[in-house]
């Protein structure tokens, strides 16, 4: 039974650009939720998908927007980049008020 | 509002001591799950307990071992007998129950257990 994955491992890219990072849920998870993480900090909620929409949002600008497709995979598309936005982009799947597993995580980096 | 604070940011440790990490947590709610998970240098969060806010019975697995108190607000977590794989980033984090809710974390405590 895969888990989480996420793809890519790590991305590089320069102000102004714009990012799509990947994430499968584990098998049998509906709900999709990314969390940003920057260095020596804990995650920080972005937002949570379910039934492709999203659910709820934490306290992220709007360059920050997602999607959840019907096989409950999800993206999470970062416009406009600016350097604050390295850092390490974690999803996690679950079932309706279950756990969260989080996958490997995705390491971008803004020159 | 909710928070958890792990106020220990890093502590080092000579292999084979014991090892209490500290977590304090502020919430209105009065139904919750409180969370441990280790994040390795790979990145990957990894789950290690999960603690429901009506059981406060103390948890051992192993070397590991949560202490949850409610009336003091903490769910400290102690390595007992420590070695160079429990060095990592560990972060204690808490959710609210019967919602489909995030989750909050605190900003992690990293171990280093020396040789």
């Amino acid at each position: 039974d895969a888990g989480v994955t996420q793809s890519p491992t790590h991305l590089i890219k320069t102000r102004g650009q714009q990012v799509t990072l990947r994430c499968s849920p584990k098998s049998g998870h509906d709900t999709v939720s990314w969390y940003q993480q920057a260095l020596g900090q804990g995650p920080q909620f972005i937002f949570q998908y379910y039934e492709e929409e999203e659910r709820q949002r934490g306290n992220f600008p709007d360059r920050f927007s997602g999607h959840q497709f019907p096989n409950y995979s999800s993206e999470l598309n970062v416009n406009a980049l600016l350097l604050g936005d390295s850092a390490l982009y974690l999803c996690a799947s679950s079932t309706t008020r279950r756990e969260q597993f989080f996958g490997p995580g995705t390491r971008l980096t803004v020159l | 509002a909710q928070k958890v604070t792990q106020a220990q940011t890093e502590i080092s440790v000579v292999e084979k001591e014991d090892v209490t990490l500290d977590c304090v947590y502020e919430t209105r709610d009065t139904t919750y799950y409180l969370f441990w998970y280790k994040q390795p240098p790979s990145g990957e969060l990894v789950f290690l307990i999960r603690r429901n806010s009506f059981d406060e019975q103390n948890e051992i697995s192993g070397r590991y071992s949560w202490n949850f108190q409610k009336s003091t607000s903490s769910f400290n977590f102690t390595i007992t007998a420590s070695q160079v794989v429990d060095s990592a980033v560990y972060f204690c984090a808490l959710i609210y129950m019967n919602r489909d809710d995030k989750i909050i974390f605190g900003k992690g405590t990293r171990l280093h257990i020396l040789p």
